[in-house]
């Protein structure tokens, strides 16, 4: 089966702590991303890839970190600089427009729940 | 900047009663509208792309479409099983994807 998987799916940090979200994907996709959800908000983009090797800050990128060292993979580190970090983060990825002529539409992984304890 | 807006912010439904929910869009250049549904604790389920104004889609008892402005799912005698939080999202043609806060539908038995 295709899709992106994503652990732990529950995970808890001691403060001043960093910790390592995985996303794995088997869809071929070019391009990953990572978002940040809060009880009752929107998804706010943290990074973002397009290609191995690259990648982007979004809107809310200081305290993380993300490498792209395979196509299928994009780690998130949720580092001790992030102040807040409890929250569901979600992974997902997407075909690119320009070289698949898909849409871009986003596939999403189950998430992780990350606890400051 | 592109922006996205959804109303209601939440809506509850007697099982059968159908209703809508809109998408408000201002984009550069529309490449394609998403719609999402997504229940609490997992990620978002990719439902439907609509790429221009009046394309429709339909699944099951859910159908989307599309104005040059705004997108609309209508959803037909749902059940309680449609309950969740529905997201629309937009890409331009410049590869900028952004969601909107998504609309939380409760549907009562």
């Amino acid at each position: 089966d295709g899709g992106i998987t994503q652990s732990p799916k529950y995970l808890f940090r001691k403060e001043g702590q960093n910790v390592t979200l995985s996303c794995e994907q088997n869809l071929n996709h070019d391009a990953m991303y990572w978002y940040r959800q809060d009880p009752g908000q929107g998804l706010r983009l943290i990074y973002y890839s397009q290609i191995v090797n690259d990648f982007q800050k979004g809107d809310i990128a200081e305290g993380y970190s993300v490498s792209r060292e395979k196509k299928e993979s994009f780690p998130l580190t949720v580092t001790s600089a992030q102040k807040n970090p409890t929250a569901f983060y979600l992974c997902a990825s997407s075909a690119y427009p320009k070289t698949s002529g898909a849409a871009g539409e986003q596939f999403f992984g189950p998430g992780t729940r990350l606890t400051v304890l | 900047e592109d922006q996205v807006t959804q109303s209601p912010e939440a809506l509850r439904l007697q099982e059968g009663e159908s209703s809508s929910l809109n998408c408000s869009y201002t984009v550069s250049g529309l490449r394609g509208l998403f719609w999402y549904r997504q229940d609490p604790g997992k990620g978002p389920e990719f439902l439907f792309t609509l790429y221009s104004a009046g394309e429709e889609k339909e699944k099951e008892r859910l159908k989307a479409t599309l104005t040059k402005k705004e997108s609309f799912l209508h959803i037909t005698a749902p059940k309680p099983e449609d309950s969740a939080t529905y997201l629309c999202a937009v890409i331009d043609y410049g590869q900028n994807f952004v969601f909107g806060p998504g609309t939380r539908l409760s549907v009562l038995p």
